[in-house]
C-alpha cells in the first residue's frame, strides 16, 4: 500500500490552463517535499515544506502543506509545455523518505 | 560541479543472475540513498549510507544489499534476480543524511528477462 496517495494519476491539459495536484496521507509528516521528474532523468527537488499551513510560491507554482501536516497540494498557474513531467511528493517519517507514485502531467501546446 | 553519476545506465539480466550498480555522489556529499522506481509502486526506499555505514534500510528482501566506500561512492547489489526486480534504480546524494536536499542521478534501468 502507498503511504502517500497522489491524485490524479494522470493529467492532460492545454497550455495556459491552471491545475492542482494532491498528495494525501493518513500519517503526519515532519516535512514534505515535491519533486519533478522528466523522462530519462532523476527527480529534481522543487520545494520543501515543514510548517502546517505553510504556503510557498515558486514562480507559477504554489505549494501548500496542510494544517495537520498530512496532506499537500501543488497548484500550477498558466501551465506551459515545459511543466510536463512526473510530479512526486515525498514525506519524512521516522527518518525514512516515503514517496508517492506521482502525477504524470502533460501540457499540450 | 558534476552531478550524481550512475553506471551502467541500462542493464539486461536473466533470472537468477546477480547485478551490481554503481553511484558516484556529488563531490562533498557524504550521504547516498538508493531507491527502486516502478510504474506501479513509485519510488521505494532501499537504503541510505552515510560515512560508510548503513543508516536506514527499507522493506526489501536480503537479496538487496549495498555498501559505501571511503570516497562516498556507493554500490548496490541484487542477487538471484527475479522478474519483479525490473525497475529504474535511482541513487541520490546529499551533504548530510535525513531530510536534506537530495540530488538524484539519472538512474540505472534494469530489465530482468
Amino acid at each position: 500500500t502507498q503511504l502517500l496517495e497522489q491524485s490524479p494519476q494522470f493529467l492532460s491539459i492545454q497550455e495556459g490552463e491552471n491545475l492542482t495536484v494532491y498528495c494525501n496521507s493518513s500519517s503526519v509528516f515532519s516535512s514534505l517535499q515535491w519533486y519533478r521528474q522528466e523522462p530519462g532523468e532523476g527527480p529534481v527537488l522543487l520545494v520543501t515544506v515543514v510548517t502546517g499551513g505553510e504556503v510557498k510560491k515558486l514562480k507559477r507554482l504554489t505549494f501548500q502543506f496542510g494544517d495537520a501536516r498530512k496532506d499537500s497540494s501543488l497548484h500550477i498557474t498558466a501551465a506551459q509545455p515545459g511543466d510536463t513531467g512526473l510530479y512526486l511528493c515525498a514525506g519524512e517519517e521516522d527518518n525514512d523518505m516515503r514517496f508517492g507514485a506521482g502525477t504524470r502531467l502533460t501540457v499540450k501546446p | 560541479k558534476a552531478g550524481v553519476t550512475q553506471t551502467p545506465r541500462y542493464l539486461i539480466k536473466t533470472r537468477g543472475q546477480q547485478v551490481t550498480l554503481s553511484c558516484s555522489p556529488i563531490s562533498g556529499h557524504r550521504s547516498v540513498s538508493w531507491y527502486q522506481q516502478t510504474p506501479g509502486q513509485g519510488l521505494q526506499f532501499l537504503f541510505e549510507y552515510f560515512s560508510e555505514t548503513q543508516r536506514n534500510k527499507g522493506n526489501f528482501p536480503g537479496r538487496f544489499s549495498g555498501r559505501q566506500f571511503s570516497n562516498s561512492r556507493s554500490e548496490m547489489n541484487v542477487s538471484t534476480l527475479e522478474l519483479g526486480d525490473s525497475a529504474l534504480y535511482l541513487c541520490a546524494s546529499s551533504i548530510l543524511p535525513g531530510l536534506n536536499e537530495q540530488f538524484f542521478g539519472p538512474g540505472t534501468r534494469l530489465t530482468v528477462l
